[in-house]
């Protein structure tokens, strides 16, 4: 049984899209986040929900929008998809600020 | 403003070696060092972690030391096995600031 899944593990899109990934924990944690890894490996988080509320909000540019309906569950929205978006995203959730918890990863190509 | 430097970017070692990561912080407030292993394809997980009261922790053939005094540590991996070939990030936590990881270090242990 998955811990945090992500919906679609791979993405394939054109420059100018919309696209959204999904992402859900049933590990019962109280915080999610969002991280992007490049092509270099380099992991950088983008967002961090604590019960539903926005708590960390980085340099992300207004194109990318996290949404959480629940605790289980933060999405990922991305408008005008950019060459430079093409990226592995990552979901990840933890209780409280500890251990982080990640999903496989969702790869997103844009051409 | 670089919060975290690990080092070396990339490391080979013979089956059976010893395998060393450093990571350096700034920040004064963390208060747990964890490392994290990624397979390709995979999303990073927890390996090791510590909090700052003790200097060293060991789990089988996987040791962190930690200097707070120099605000670093390090993740000694014994007998290194070519199934450890991964990439690893330290992730020191602390506050609610967003969670910087480390640059990654690939690590190839050839058999």
């Amino acid at each position: 049984d998955t811990a945090v899944s992500q919906t679609p593990k791979y993405l394939v899109t054109q420059m100018g899209n919309d696209k959204s990934i999904k992402c859900e924990q049933n590990l019962g944690h109280d915080t999610m986040y969002w991280y992007k890894q490049d092509s270099k490996k380099f992991l950088k988080i983008m967002f961090s929900y604590n019960n539903k509320e926005l708590i960390i909000n980085e340099t992300v540019p207004n194109r990318f929008s996290p949404k959480s309906p629940d605790k289980a569950h933060l999405n990922l929205h991305i408008n005008s998809l950019e060459l430079g978006d093409s990226a592995v995203y990552f979901c990840a959730s933890s209780r409280g600020a500890g251990e982080l918890f990640f999903g496989e990863g969702s790869r997103l190509t844009v051409l | 403003q670089q919060q975290v430097k690990q080092s070396p970017q990339s490391l080979i070692v013979q089956k059976g070696g010893i395998s060393i990561i450093n990571c350096a912080y700034e920040n004064t407030a963390f208060d747990y060092f964890p490392w994290y292993q990624q397979f390709p394809g995979k999303g990073p997980a927890l390996l090791i972690a510590i909090r700052p009261d003790v200097s060293e922790k060991k789990e089988g053939r996987f040791t962190i030391s930690f200097n707070k005094s120099a605000k670093q540590f390090s993740l000694h991996i014994m007998d290194s096995q070519p199934g450890d070939s991964a990439t690893y990030f330290c992730a020191p936590l602390g506050g609610r600031r967003a969670l910087p990881f480390g640059s990654g270090t690939r690590l190839q242990v050839q058999p």
